[in-house]
């Protein structure tokens, strides 16, 4: 499997402002996905977006967007104008294009403060 | 469409005692997994399915097997459960087109003691 690092255990943010999510892989590949999964305390599994290595504009879905650095590998999530429905526990994760299986990171959870 | 349904939600179970996870779909998606998630380890890959007949092993395959006699029901089964075998179970599907995300069931809470 391939190694995904999510460095922030967990994070805070007031409500209205912006955090982002850091999230870092390991490969030898060039075409790739990239996914970020919203976990709320129901435990159900949500898409947030997604992100196609070929790309290289930064994907974005609302006020949720990504900063996708291909050299790097590195691939962060930006939550704007963060709402008190956001607070979960957010899971980076990559599939190779040559195959379904997603390797998922350890998560970062988020808690929005009123 | 239901999407992804597994059974049950929650479950204990002693050492040693066998049981199955069931997980249906109803989008007609061809590839099919099982999931754990525990603490601080996000979710890892125990076995999956590119269709009715083929499963193949994950990153953490053993104590479980799994079958796919038909393309909707991919179910999971524990031969003799260990308490490192308490976690939570998602099944996923996905179609076999590339791009495309994959549809997480709701989970199984499974308790071994």
């Amino acid at each position: 499997a391939q190694t995904v690092t999510q460095s922030q255990p967990e994070m805070s943010v007031q409500e209205a402002e912006t955090v982002t999510l850091s999230c870092t892989y390991d490969t030898s590949e060039s075409d790739y996905y990239l996914f970020w999964y919203k976990q709320p305390p129901s435990r159900q599994m949500i898409l947030v977006i997604r992100q196609e290595a070929y790309k290289q504009q930064n994907a974005t879905e609302n006020r949720f967007s990504v900063n996708f650095q291909k050299a790097a590998k590195s691939f962060s999530l930006k939550i704007s104008d963060s709402q008190l429905g956001d607070a979960a526990m957010y899971f980076c994760a990559y599939r190779s294009a040559y195959d379904y299986k997603l390797s998922f990171g350890a998560g970062t959870t988020v808690t929005v403060r009123a | 469409n239901a999407g992804v349904t597994q059974t049950p939600k929650f479950q204990v179970l002693k050492t040693g005692q066998s049981m199955t996870l069931q997980c249906a779909q109803d989008m007609n998606h061809e590839y099919m997994s099982w999931y754990r998630q525990d603490p601080g380890m996000g979710l890892r890959l125990i076995h999956y399915s590119v269709g009715a007949g083929i499963t193949d092993q994950g990153e953490v395959p053993n104590g479980y097997n799994v079958s796919r006699s038909t393309t909707e029901d991919f179910p999971l089964r524990l031969l003799s459960a260990a308490p490192s075998q308490t976690s939570v179970y998602f099944c996923a599907s996905s179609p076999m087109q590339s791009y495309n995300e994959q549809f997480f069931g709701p989970g199984t809470r499974l308790t071994v003691l």
